[in-house]
């Protein structure tokens, strides 16, 4: 089983809806959680960076992170067309693995006008 | 441009050529990760430097791998006697400390045939 677990979708929604995408992760150690943008051929983009548990928002981006449950989301207010992509969430400890990151496959994101 | 940038952006080369990859991190940061990333699954950790200090390998880095980052600057990934199974997105990463969040290259795309 891997550590991070993330529904690959495809996930196809309207423009102008809410979107919801979901990691769940086996490793209590995981401390900073982070939610990347990645458009076909490019480099991942960082949307969302969050400590512990919590909330962040930032513009139409809503980042939660549930410890106890080994949960996270990422919420996608208005959503468009240009939102689509695939997102990947990643963790990381912090400390003893020097900060890399464990991902998740990816969740594709299709924003249809 | 100042993020992290990658050279080349695609390389394609036969079964048992060796293949070079170079990144240039965000210039004031000292730790640089790579990372690889097969079709439909999120990126995995390869290799992590600080400054000019390998710190950490995985164990998907085979003998085959070989990366340096000389005075603690740019990096090079090298890849010798390539196989099928290299092929793959090689991403690098930058951050300036382990809590910090990790910037990412756009990539560069590795066609063995």
């Amino acid at each position: 089983q891997k550590e991070v677990e993330q529904d690959p979708g495809p996930l196809s929604v309207p423009e102008g809806a809410i979107v919801s995408l979901n990691c769940t992760y086996s490793n209590s150690a995981f401390q900073y959680f982070m939610w990347y943008r990645q458009y076909s051929r490019k480099g991942p983009e960082l949307l969302m960076y969050t400590y512990s548990s919590g909330n962040k928002e930032d513009g139409r981006f809503t980042a939660q992170v549930d410890k106890s449950s080994k949960y996270i989301s990422l919420f996608i207010r208005d959503s468009q067309p240009s939102d689509s992509a695939t997102y990947l969430c990643a963790m990381s400890d912090g400390g003893t693995s020097y900060g890399k990151l464990t991902f998740g496959q990816g969740t594709i994101l299709t924003v249809h006008p | 441009d100042t993020g992290v940038s990658q050279d080349p952006r695609h390389k394609i080369t036969k079964r048992g050529q060796n293949v070079t990859f170079r990144c240039d991190p965000i210039s004031e940061h000292n730790r640089l990760y790579w990372y690889r990333q097969t079709l439909g699954q999120g990126p995995e950790f390869l290799t992590y430097f600080q400054n000019e200090a390998q710190l950490e390998k995985s164990r998907l880095l085979s003998d085959r791998f070989s990366a340096e980052r000389p005075k603690g600057s740019f990096s090079t990934l090298e890849i010798q006697r390539t196989e099928q199974g290299d092929s793959a997105m090689y991403l690098c990463a930058s951050s300036d400390n382990r809590v910090s969040p990790q910037f990412f290259g756009p990539g560069t795309r590795l066609t063995v045939l």
